[in-house]
């Protein structure tokens, strides 16, 4: 069975660093578009940060420079570690599979975790 | 700039029919969009592709009560014959080269 499984969130002070993980069973991380999603409390869904299967990394401009997206091929896990932590990032985060469609040019998330919570605060 | 946008509510009847709407922003008629539901509780499911054709495909297991629709920066997803487990939140999601992901605002959806 394709899974993917949040782990990492909690409750941290503003300033602080996280790491989440993601554990993915049913297909290998390193061959696919990964990427992390945020949904803040009574805010939409929001990209946080993609790799590609060929090691590029993309950051929302909200995020760039604090977090880094980064993947274990040995666990077939993705991760993101984040740093300098603010209160905006309280958020529920979710890591997504995408698939890339070539006829409609583009890609699409069409495996997700349940999520985990980041609360940050003091 | 590529803005997606959904109506924040939707209801209808348990056994009837709804339409939700996904406008993409102008001059963005020819993008792909997926659909996704969350239902309470649960992380999010992805429902389908539709390309601004109309042409869609759906994810494994997914009922065939829902369809999708386009028209030209507008994209539908219709839900027919409703049940009490479709009351859900439905987003929308698109992707464009150097934009990433970009999502709508998301529909909450009332079965009464």
């Amino acid at each position: 069975e394709v899974q993917l499984v949040e782990s990492g969130g909690g409750l941290v002070q503003p300033g602080g660093s996280l790491r989440l993980s993601c554990a993915a069973s049913g297909f290998t991380v390193s061959t696919n578009y990964m990427t992390w999603i945020r949904q803040a409390p009574g805010k939409g869904r929001e990209w946080v940060s993609v790799i590609y299967s060929g090691g590029s990394t993309f950051y929302a401009d909200s995020v760039k420079g604090r977090f880094t997206i980064s993947r274990d091929n040995s666990k077939n896990t993705l991760y993101l570690q984040m740093n300098s932590l603010r209160a905006e990032d309280t958020a529920v985060y979710y890591c997504a599979r995408g698939l890339y469609e070539s006829s409609y040019y583009f890609y699409y998330m069409d495996v997700w975790g349940k999520g985990t919570t980041v609360t940050v605060s003091s | 700039q590529l803005v997606v946008t959904q109506s924040p509510s939707a209801s209808a009847s348990l056994g009837a029919s709804v339409k939700l709407t996904c406008t993409l922003s102008s001059g963005h008629n020819n993008y792909a969009i997926a659909w996704h539901q969350q239902q309470p509780e649960k992380g999010p499911r992805y429902l389908m592709k539709l390309n601004s054709d109309g042409s869609h495909s759906k994810g494994d297991g997914i009922p065939d009560r829902f369809s999708g629709s386009s028209s030209g920066t507008e994209r539908y997803l219709t839900i027919s014959s409703l049940q009490s487990e479709d009351e859900a939140d439905y987003y929308c999601q698109t992707w464009g080269a150097g934009i990433h992901v970009v999502f709508g605002g998301g529909t909450k959806l009332t079965v009464l």
